[in-house]
């Protein structure tokens, strides 16, 4: 059964620093995706990785995969408050067709 | 083009009434699957259709639970009586082939149902 696990789960970070949410995973992956939700909200599409070093970038977030070690980073550069939200990754095994999605790290980034 | 549409986007209903969801996918988009998202929690699979063919409900408590996808477009989710428990946000996703496999899912606005 694949499990997808994400650290930390809680993260309360100053604007203007920077920092890294890891997405690890148990069982063989090449895609992986990162969502993003505010509250009350649904899950925006962030990244989707497809491959080993695949590495995307948007604004202040770049998103990286390596499937050797099962694990998923989606780092934060000079947070705003804007990107308070819940960031969730998930990974499929079967070629886009069955999603599991991590607990979800709750992001705050405070003035 | 229009996302992921689904009715209704809240519901409040007494335990061991009935209650159904829809959704509508964004078109062309044969897979759709149906979450639910506990409070704090990441969403987890319901269902998952291919074209009209349920594929996986390995996840769906058959007792209470039913889904259909009539013509492999819209899809309704029902709970037949509801549960206390079975309150959360029931999000619909829908992805599409792209020849190299699917796009990643995009997700409807949800339906939060409280169960009282």
């Amino acid at each position: 059964e694949l499990k997808v696990e994400q650290n930390p789960l809680f993260l309360s970070m100053q604007e203007g620093k920077n920092y890294t949410i890891y997405c690890n995973y148990s069982t063989t992956s090449d895609r992986l995706y990162w969502y993003r939700q505010d509250p009350g909200k649904s899950l925006e599409s962030l990244f989707v990785l497809l491959s080993n070093g695949a590495v995307k970038q948007e604004g202040r977030l770049m998103a990286s995969l390596d499937t050797k070690a099962r694990l998923s980073t989606l780092h934060i550069t000079a947070a705003v408050h804007d990107l308070s939200a819940t960031y969730f990754c998930a990974v499929d095994t079967t070629y886009g067709q069955n999603f599991v999605f991590g607990p979800g790290t709750r992001l705050s980034v405070l003035p | 083009e229009a996302g992921v549409v689904q009715s209704p986007r809240y519901k409040i209903i007494e335990k061991k009434q009935p209650v159904a969801f829809w959704c509508n996918p964004i078109s062309g988009h044969n897979t759709l699957y149906w979450y639910r998202q506990n409070l704090g929690q990441g969403p987890e699979l319901l269902i998952r259709y291919e074209n009209e063919e349920a594929v996986d409900d390995s996840q769906l408590p058959k007792d209470r639970f039913s889904a259909e996808r009539l013509k492999g477009v819209d899809s309704t989710l029902k709970i037949q009586p509801a549960e206390l428990g079975d309150s959360a946000v029931y999000l619909c996703a829908s992805s599409g082939w792209t020849g190299w496999g699917n796009t990643e899912a995009f997700f409807g606005q949800g339906t939060r149902l409280t169960v009282v």
